[in-house]
């Protein structure tokens, strides 16, 4: 059964903290993705990974950075948290054909 | 750049009825991809179906079918014989098949759909 997973579900950081925020996926899939979720904006897209330490800025990097060392592992990090990135982020994969496979979300709040 | 736009906030519907949902892009691509995607209340994103530019054929997938006008760019999702458990948000999507664009979905804002009881 394929499957994208994504820790935590639930985060509660402080404005100026760094979060870590992890995706796998069991499916070998080359291409992975972050986005994040805000009411009435659709998923906008933050960063792709074509591969191990192959990665593309999406439509809204600023704030962000990814790390994928291993093909089944990406990560999602912020740097310096700030209130406006308080928002729920999904992980997909996608394999060579057409359809992503998403992750559960994480629910990120920065007080 | 490519746009999807879905005018259709929420919607709601009496079950065991048909439903439509409306979705226009924009593309300069002659050749791309057309998705719809569906959020349950539990937050769980769920591909359901997908068009191909170049096909005429509307796609079909159990009790779900797209409504492809490509001269309008229009890809409408159907959905017959609604159930309560298609209560829920539907993205559409669209990914272009030109070199650096052919990874990249671009979503709609989505559509709440409510079908009552």
């Amino acid at each position: 059964d394929m499957k994208v997973t994504q820790m935590p579900r639930y985060l509660i950081k402080r404005m100026g903290e760094n979060v870590l925020l992890e995706c796998g996926q069991d499916m070998s899939h080359e291409t992975m993705y972050w986005y994040r979720q805000d009411p009435g904006l659709g998923l906008q897209l933050i960063y792709i990974s074509y591969d191990v330490d192959s990665n593309s800025e999406g439509d809204i990097p600023k704030g962000y950075r990814v790390s994928r060392k291993k093909r089944e592992h990406f990560s999602l990090i912020l740097d310096s948290a700030k209130t406006n990135q308080t928002s729920v982020y999904f992980c997909a994969s996608r394999d060579r054909g057409y359809e992503q496979y998403f992750g559960p979300g994480t629910r990120l709040t920065v007080l | 750049a490519q746009k999807v736009t879905q005018t259709q906030t929420s919607i709601s519907v009496m079950e065991k009825t048909t439903v439509t949902m409306d979705c226009v892009y924009e593309t300069q691509d002659s050749s791309y991809f057309l998705f719809w995607y569906k959020q349950t209340a539990s937050g769980e994103i769920v591909f359901l179906i997908r068009q191909d530019s170049y096909k005429k054929e509307n796609a079909t997938v159990g009790h779900y079918s797209l409504n492809f006008q490509k001269p309008k760019s229009s890809i409408g999702l159907i959905i017959t014989a609604t159930q309560i458990e298609d209560s829920a948000v539907y993205f559409c999507a669209m990914r272009e098949d030109l070199s650096g664009s052919f990874n990249k979905l671009t979503f709609g804002a989505g559509t709440r759909l409510a079908v009552c009881p």
